[in-house]
This record gives structure tokens, sequence and C-alpha cells, in this order.
């Protein structure tokens, strides 16, 4: 297995697109998480998922952001109408639910560039 | 609720030296999990070492231990013998039992100078 991977690495977009990113977990790993860091920031929790089943979503998160993970696999993150606080680095982590402490394991994460 | 406060956002060692790095956590949990992670330049987030809230005895992992004081809410990273290659930033974070939502603190950012 070579770890968490995320599609695309970078995304450059205008204002009020749409765009969705994608997250492949480590295969065992049953629960999945997604968050965005800016600038001299630490990650920002944004929703997390344990299987198919998106058991937490930050209450920051505006409507515009949703998350999908169909058949507990892979997970898509999309953001409708994009606005220019939006460019971040968004983050996909996974972690394994038989470990005690839970530790993420993240990917390389995918930086959003909103024009 | 919850927060992680990191309150260096630069640190400097010289190679071959000790550093430690400062974070403290707000919680009114007393089971919890706490954790260190690096971010070397353009690459992933990897856990350095962790530590439960019910363990007295520090973690350590070969050249980084931690020193974590339940009270105080205090959780420092120290790094011994410090290489180039620790050079990232590094963040605190924490987790409360029974929930997956990890909370990060703004990180710190380590130089290592040769």
């Amino acid at each position: 297995d070579t770890g968490v991977s995320q599609d695309p690495r970078h995304k450059i977009t205008k204002r009020g697109q749409n765009v969705t990113f994608r997250c492949d977990p480590i295969s065992e790993h049953n629960r999945l998480y997604w968050y965005r860091q800016t600038l001299g920031q630490g990650p920002e929790f944004l929703t997390y998922f344990q299987n198919e089943a998106q058991l937490e979503k930050s209450r920051l998160l505006s409507d515009r952001f949703s998350a999908e993970r169909p058949k507990g696999s892979f997970s898509t993150l999309e953001i409708q109408r994009t606005e220019q606080g939006d460019s971040a680095m968004y983050l996909c982590a996974s972690s394994f639910g038989g470990s005690f402490t839970g530790e993420l394991f993240f990917g390389e994460g995918s930086r959003l560039t909103v024009l | 609720a919850q927060t992680v406060t990191q309150s260096q956002p630069e640190m400097s060692v010289q190679e071959a030296e000790t550093v430690t790095l400062s974070c403290t956590y707000d919680t009114s949990e007393s089971d919890y999990y706490l954790f260190w992670y690096k971010q070397p330049p353009s690459r992933q987030m990897i856990l350095v070492i962790r530590q439960e809230a019910y363990k007295q005895q520090n973690a350590t992992e070969n050249r980084f231990s931690v020193n974590f004081q339940k009270a105080a809410k205090s959780f420092s990273l120290k790094i011994s013998d410090s290489q180039l290659g620790d050079a990232a930033m590094y963040f605190c974070a924490y987790r409360s039992h029974g929930t997956y939502k990890y909370i990060f603190g703004t990180g710190t950012r380590l130089k290592v100078l040769a």
C-alpha cells in the first residue's frame, strides 16, 4: 500500500466555479477525514467518515461544501460556487478503526487557488 | 470547546543540540490523547509521538520525548541531537476519547542550523 493519495494535487479555478477533490485512503482504514489548512495555520477539521457514514461535520462548513464516501472506500469533497476565501490546502487523512489511539495518516494534500 | 495553543511560531536549533517545543491545551475532559505531528516542506504530515492522558509516564520515541503535565495541561516536545531532517512544521494535536475529531494547534516552524 502506498499510503493516502489525493487528486488533484493542485487546482486553480475562477471564483464561482465548482471543484471536486478525491481521496483514496489506506485500504484497511475505515475512518476518513477532511481537513483544511491555510498558510500559517494548523489543520482545521471539516468532516469525518466511519465507513460510508459521515459522523461529524464542522459547523464552520458552509452549505457549499459537501463530502461523500460511497461504499466506504474513496471520498470526494466538493466545493460549489468557490470563493477566494476557499483558497487553502485540503488534507485528507485516514485511520484504522482497530487502532486504540486512532493515529492519522495524511495524504499530501490538494491545494486550491481561487482567482 | 477544546483548544490547542502553540505559542512559538518559530524556533531554531543548532545541529546536534536539543530543542523543546511548547504546547498547551484546554479541556474539561479527563480521558484524551495528545499527539505531535511533523509536516516537512511540501510533504505529508506524519506522526512523531503520542501520549495517552491516563498514562503518567512520558512517551519517548528515539530522539523525541514529551513532557506531559496533565494538571497544567501542558504537552511539550523535546528533540535531542537535532538533525537537519528535523526541520519542519510541528503541530500539537488533541483528541478526546470517544470521538475521532482531532484539534490542531497553529504549529511551530523548526529550523535546524548546520
